[in-house]
């Protein structure tokens, strides 16, 4: 399969700094995309979704970016807070019948205090 | 209830045995799948049911059966595993048809093989 999503392991931000995670994706046929969060020990968590009809989505301190030119996505979370800390995965659907998500290989955000 | 419940959280077994994984779920959800995520990596989908059919295998070996006895039951019953299938196995739900929602993942069954 095709991959998705930029080798980016570690992001460290201050506390109440904005933060900006990236991700790339290959399929251009994907049209749906969704960001999770992952704390240690649990299943991922939705965070924000987009279509490929728009180019930005909003949420409360989160927005996500789409540059299909590019095929570029980006989720921007706005003065970041210790439970901000996780893994940020991008995920894509790849196309064919039904939901199919592909996930990029994740972010590890660090909130420094 | 927006929740997704898979039992047991935590299973240790020998290649030998024989044992299954449970998901639960009760939004109405007609599309549920496995997956499987190793430390530090992202999940890799597994399989996938829709209308309690199987719509995808992503080439994963017999040892490994799922099984969806209802819309709000998915079982993967493990056969004979390696080490090196040990891992976090997610399972998730959501509606069936492209582009319709995200997917609500559970906490995780743990499985360490010896």
């Amino acid at each position: 399969g095709e991959s998705v999503g930029l080798h980016l392991p570690t992001l460290s931000v201050q506390e109440g700094d904005n933060s900006i995670i990236n991700c790339a994706y290959s399929n251009s046929a994907s049209d749906y995309f969704i960001w999770y969060k992952q704390e240690s020990g649990k299943g991922p968590q939705f965070i924000i979704d987009i279509r490929s009809n728009m180019d930005k989505r909003q949420g409360q301190r989160v927005t996500v970016l789409l540059n299909k030119t590019v095929k570029h996505l980006s989720l921007q979370i706005a003065a970041t807070q210790p439970g901000d800390s996780a893994v940020y995965f991008c995920a894509e659907n790849v196309g064919g019948y039904g939901q199919n998500f592909v996930f990029g290989p994740g972010t590890r955000l660090s909130v420094l205090p | 209830d927006t929740e997704v419940t898979q039992t047991p959280k935590h299973l240790v077994m020998g290649m030998t045995n024989k044992k299954s994984l449970k998901c639960e779920q009760h939004m109405g959800h007609r599309a549920m799948y496995w997956y499987k995520q190793k430390a530090k990596k992202p999940p890799e989908l597994m399989f996938v049911y829709s209308y309690e059919k199987l719509s995808i295998n992503e080439s994963v070996p017999s040892r490994f059966s799922p099984e969806c006895p209802n819309s709000s039951l998915l079982n993967l019953h493990l056969h004979a595993l390696q080490p090196e299938d040990s891992a976090l196995y997610l399972c998730a739900s959501s509606l069936a048809d492209r582009n319709t929602g995200e997917l609500f993942f559970g906490e995780g069954s743990r499985l360490t093989v010896l």
